[in-house]
Parts: C-alpha cells; sequence; structure tokens
C-alpha cells in the first residue's frame, strides 16, 4: 500500500530565505504527484502537477522535482514571503485508486 | 472552465441529528469524485469515491454514507452524527493526469 510521508513536519523561516519541502512515497509505480497548499479553515489549491514522465515544473517561485526510482519529490520555493505561510500537501495517484496523500509541512515565513 | 462548489461552509449540529453536504461540479462530465475528511492536525482521509452515477465506493466503515443521484453532484449524509465526525470534509474531482481540484471545504462541529 502506498504511503507519503512530508518531511519536515514544520517549518520555520525568516522572509527571503529559499527553502526545500520533501515528499517521499513507497511506491515508484505513480502516474502523477501534486502539491497543494492550504491554508487554515480552507481547502487545497493545485500549486504544481507532475506527470511520471516530467522531472519537474515550475511556476513562478514555486518549482517541484519528481525522481520517481528514488520515490521522492521536493517542493522549492524561491525568495520566501510571510504570504506562502501555510500547510503545504503532496499528493500521488496511482491508476485505479484515489490519490494518497502526505500529512502535509506547516510552514511559517517570518518578517 | 472546470469549478467545483461545496456547501455549506460551516456547520454546527447537535450529537444524534442528521447530515447533508452537498457538492457539485460544474464544467465536465462524468467526473470521479471524491470525499475526504481531515480531522485536526491530520491529514487526508479517503471516505467515499463514486466513478459514475450511482456508484459509490467506501474506503472506511463509519456511519456516514455517500450518494450521486446526478452525473455532476456529490452527497455526503448520516442519519445520526457521533462526536467523533466532527473534521473538515472536503469535496474533490479528479481527472487522472489533470489531478485533483478541491472544494473549498466544510468545517462540521458535532455539538
Amino acid at each position: 500500500k502506498q504511503e507519503v510521508t512530508q518531511i519536515p513536519a514544520a517549518l520555520s523561516v525568516p522572509e527571503g530565505e529559499n527553502l526545500v519541502l520533501n515528499c517521499s512515497f513507497t511506491d515508484s509505480a505513480i502516474y502523477n504527484l501534486q502539491w497543494f497548499r492550504q491554508d487554515p479553515g480552507k481547502g487545497l489549491t493545485s500549486l504544481l502537477l507532475i506527470q511520471s514522465s516530467q522531472r519537474e515544473q515550475t511556476s513562478g517561485r514555486l518549482n517541484a522535482s519528481l525522481d520517481k526510482s528514488s520515490g521522492r519529490s521536493t517542493l522549492y520555493i524561491a525568495a520566501s514571503q510571510p504570504g506562502d505561510s501555510a500547510t503545504y500537501l503532496c499528493a500521488v495517484w496511482e491508476r485505479g485508486n484515489d490519490m494518497r496523500f502526505g500529512a502535509g509541512t506547516r510552514l511559517t515565513v517570518k518578517p | 472552465s472546470q469549478t467545483i462548489h461545496q456547501w455549506p461552509a460551516t456547520l454546527v449540529q447537535p450529537v444524534g441529528s442528521p447530515l447533508s453536504l452537498e457538492c457539485t461540479v460544474e464544467g465536465t462530465s462524468n467526473p470521479n469524485l471524491y470525499w475526504y475528511r481531515q480531522a485536526a492536525g491530520r491529514g487526508l482521509q479517503l471516505l467515499f469515491y463514486s466513478v459514475g452515477i450511482g456508484q459509490i465506493s467506501s474506503e472506511v466503515p463509519q456511519n456516514l454514507s455517500a450518494s450521486r443521484p446526478q452525473d455532476r453532484q456529490f452527497i455526503l449524509s448520516s442519519k445520526k452524527l457521533l462526536l467523533s465526525d466532527s473534521g473538515f470534509y472536503l469535496c474533490a474531482w479528479g481527472a487522472g493526469h489533470h489531478g485533483y481540484t478541491f472544494g473549498s471545504g466544510t468545517r462540521l462541529t458535532v455539538v
């Protein structure tokens, strides 16, 4: 059964720092991996979707990479801002199944 | 474009009362639909998913049920709520390679 782990569980950084969030999964037979952002009390907002044939996706200050063989993905946030404070979730999709989510990384960016 | 609507946003219900949460999707046909629950400080737990009208799969045995009376409508119900049913309920639709899109969520508090 697929298990998704996110490290660290929480992260606090000063504004302006570049940071990396990690996601690992146990079964490499995935079709895609998706990173989400969740603000307190809100739904999930999709940030980046990486197909299994891709190695990375970029959107603005965000860059997500995928290494299927090692079961890892990273979300890189450049020049962090207080508005980036949120919980970041990664999820993997296997055909014929639902998406499996990690427990998330709670990010705090201090002004 | 595809949009997903979920209501109500918040709900306070007494123990033993019934529940009905509704989710509708626009801009797509025959979507895969999902109900997730997120308990405080925990990850997302898949409750039900549906691949078509009248087709419901349950992931977790509990006193909740789901129905799909129309192609783009997904309803989460309970006949008698328990305190343990409190949580944040999220509806999502998934299009495989296109990833998941989530609704804004319903905060349910059972008192």
